[in-house]
């Protein structure tokens, strides 16, 4: 019954590769989110959803593309990796906007590489 | 410009002792302060959350507080345990529609 589950755990690909990764909540929350970690462990936000609309979208190349076709689900798309793209990307969600005190709620983090 | 700057990088400390990692800030206007532990190969997991108008909060042996006029919080660990080795992240909240500005944390390890 994990509440913010990722999928996969550990990617590895090739630069110029088109990957995707997944992420489910069953929390019944109505913002996600997508953050990166980068090799100094900073944690950066991308992109935030609520009710399936973007609302933060921080200066993040256009290769990457949320899609959320439910509330429950947002998936992030990468076209053409670059080797800066390796990190570990976190999944989270929150009940209301996001505005407020409300609690984030981490997924497990999917590690990417790009060769 | 928005900042959160955490003091020690890293700590180390004997099980059993007492601990005080600190979070300063330059977001404003200020809505809330969060701190999150985060165990290697892990998501981060909220531990407190703070508002303006409070200036302690605690979680079991984990103690917030907040000073929003001279824009500090700190985090007092008490009694540690080996299982607190994790990385300890302070966050801030600026009000409106601004994303959350997150230091970048504290490593702290906890030794038999």
């Amino acid at each position: 019954d994990t509440a913010v589950s990722q999928t996969p755990k550990y990617l590895v690909t090739q630069m110029g590769n088109d990957k995707s990764i997944k992420c489910e909540q069953n929390l019944g929350h109505d913002t996600m989110y997508w953050y990166k970690q980068d090799s100094k462990k900073f944690l950066k936000i991308m992109f935030s959803y609520n009710n399936k609309e973007l609302i933060i979208n921080e200066t993040v190349p256009n290769r990457f593309s949320p899609k959320s076709p439910d509330k429950a689900h947002l998936n992030l798309h990468i076209n053409s990796l670059e080797l800066g793209d390796s990190a570990v990307y976190f999944c989270a969600s929150s009940q209301g906007s996001g505005r407020g005190t409300d609690t984030q709620y981490f997924g497990p983090g999917t590690r990417l590489t790009v060769l | 410009k928005n900042q959160v700057e955490q003091s020690p990088q890293s700590l180390i400390i004997l099980e059993g002792k007492n601990c005080t990692l600190q979070c300063n800030y330059t977001v404003s206007p200020f809505s809330n302060l969060r701190w999150y532990k985060q165990d290697t190969g892990r998501g981060p997991v909220s531990l407190t959350i703070m508002t303006f108008s409070e200036n302690t909060k605690s979680n079991g042996r984990y103690t917030a507080t907040l000073d929003a006029d001279t824009k500090q919080s700190s985090l007092h660990i008490t009694a540690s345990q080996l299982s607190d080795s994790a990385s300890y992240i302070c966050v801030v909240s600026a009000l409106g529609n601004t994303p959350l500005v997150f230091g970048k944390g504290t490593r702290l390890s906890v030794i038999a």
